[in-house]
């Protein structure tokens, strides 16, 4: 079956650098996505990922590696903002997302 | 970035009646539409996949006669949940790609029957 694996809580403090992995076993690999959702909103793209390495855009950082069916988001110098659920997404061979169930970041003051 | 808009972002309805949902693509056209339910503090899951001119393709569990959708142009998708009951109130959100890299979501609708 397809699986898609990630922590369901983390607490890290604000202005710190916390690390969200995600590991995937799919039908085929067409992509890696990360989402933010704030409660009772809908989610927010952040990345994709379809080679391997890493994908830097500001605070936000996007890791992958297929072999391994592995990828990390990096949030640096947190904010109380980022207080949200992060979610790993991977698209199949036939371009269908599947969804992780997402890792709830608590930010501490 | 590309904009999906969702339509109503609340609504309460009485137990029994039909709710009409709607997602457009404002700026791109969607030539694939997603419809997903969340429960709270659930992940999203996939209700059924809406493609232009051709019936929705449901996931297993999915009652279509219950959740119809209808994707009658390349920019509007509309989920209709009919004889709605209080177990049907939940968040929904649509989804429409753009090619194959980004899936942009719309605000979401929470339904709330009574």
């Amino acid at each position: 079956g397809q699986n898609i694996d990630q922590p369901t809580e983390m607490t890290a403090t604000e202005g710190a650098i916390v690390q969200i992995n995600c590991t995937y076993q799919t039908s085929g690999f067409n992509g890696l996505f990360w989402y933010q959702q704030h409660a009772g909103e809908a989610p927010t793209f952040l990345s994709y990922n379809v080679l391997d390495g890493l994908e830097e855009k500001g605070r936000f950082s996007s890791f992958l590696s297929r072999s391994k069916g592995y990828s990390y988001l990096l949030l640096k110098e947190l904010q109380m903002k980022d207080s949200a659920s992060y979610l790993c997404a991977v698209t199949d061979s036939n371009y269908q997302l599947i969804w992780g169930a997402g890792t709830k970041l608590i930010i501490k003051p | 970035g590309a904009v999906v808009s969702q339509h109503p972002s609340r609504v309460i309805c009485k137990s029994g009646t039909s709710v009409k949902i709607e997602c457009r693509s404002l700026d791109f056209q969607a030539t694939t539409m997603f419809w997903y339910r969340q429960f709270p503090k659930k992940s999203l899951m996939l209700m059924a996949t809406s493609n232009e001119g051709s019936k929705a393709t449901y996931e297993q569990g999915v009652e279509k006669d219950k959740f119809l959708i209808n994707h009658a142009s390349l920019t509007l998708s509309t989920l209709t949940v009919t004889s709605a009951h209080p177990e049907d109130s939940s968040f929904y959100i649509c989804s429409a790609t753009k090619g194959v890299t980004e899936a942009f979501f719309g605000q979401g609708t929470r339904l709330t029957v009574v």
